[in-house]
């Protein structure tokens, strides 16, 4: 079945550093990824959609300056939290979409998702 | 109003039970609807997925889709306690984004 890999699990970083979460499809080509974000006992908010080889879609209310998206391979993209403060630890998870597979519009695989605690 | 709701629970059932797990939505363009299930610090993974309305069972599982009262529901039989999860209703039209609701915690005491 398809695999999403995402690296690191977890993070820890101080105040005003930035970090780098990466989401790989290891079987599968996956043109569109989606960056989520999760609070405690909440749902998954949607933070934007990232398309192969161009500049993703964010959502209403996320900062693309703060939260960097690339999504340079068919089968890579990098959110990067820049700057990051207290605020923005959070759980971030991605999911890529098989287009192969994905004929009836559900194949979203998730990645484990990353915790990120900003100090 | 959100687009999809759910309640968040949690929910508590003996091992055995019958768990009722439901969503309501008010966007009348989603056509596609799945339940994942969503163990503590790990990613969702896809559980059912019905198109359009209707009912689908997979071994302990039914979903059950209403697209005139905009209401979908999973049903788990024979509830175990390796099913003590948070539960998520997902919905999508088109559009190529799922919208979640807030998910259901459950736990299933032995």
């Amino acid at each position: 079945g398809a695999v999403v890999s995402q690296h690191p699990s977890w993070v820890i970083c101080k105040s005003g550093t930035s970090v780098k979460i990466e989401c790989r499809s290891l079987d599968f080509q996956a043109t569109t990824m989606f960056w989520y974000r999760q609070f405690p006992k909440q749902s998954l908010m949607l933070m934007a959609t990232s398309n192969e080889g161009s500049k993703a879609t964010y959502e209403q209310g996320v900062e693309k300056d703060k939260f960097l998206i690339n999504h340079a391979s068919l089968t890579l993209s990098t959110l990067t939290v820049t700057s990051a403060h207290p605020e923005d630890s959070s759980f971030y998870i991605c999911s890529a979409r098989d287009l192969i597979r994905d004929t009836k519009n559900k194949g979203y695989t998730f990645g484990s998702g990353t915790r990120l605690t900003v100090v | 109003q959100k687009e999809v709701e759910q309640d968040p629970g949690p929910l508590s059932v003996p091992e055995g039970a019958i768990v009722s797990l439901n969503c309501t939505y008010s966007n009348s363009a989603f056509q596609y609807f799945m339940w994942y299930r969503q163990y503590s610090r790990k990613g969702p993974e896809l559980l059912m997925y019905t198109y359009s309305s209707g009912n689908k069972e997979d071994g302990r599982f039914t979903a059950q889709v209403d697209k005139s009262s905009k209401y979908i529901s999973l049903f788990i039989r024979d509830s175990q306690p390796s099913d003590s999860a948070t539960y998520l209703c997902a919905m999508n039209s088109n559009t190529g984004k799922l919208i979640f609701g807030q998910g259901t915690t459950l736990q299933v005491k032995p």
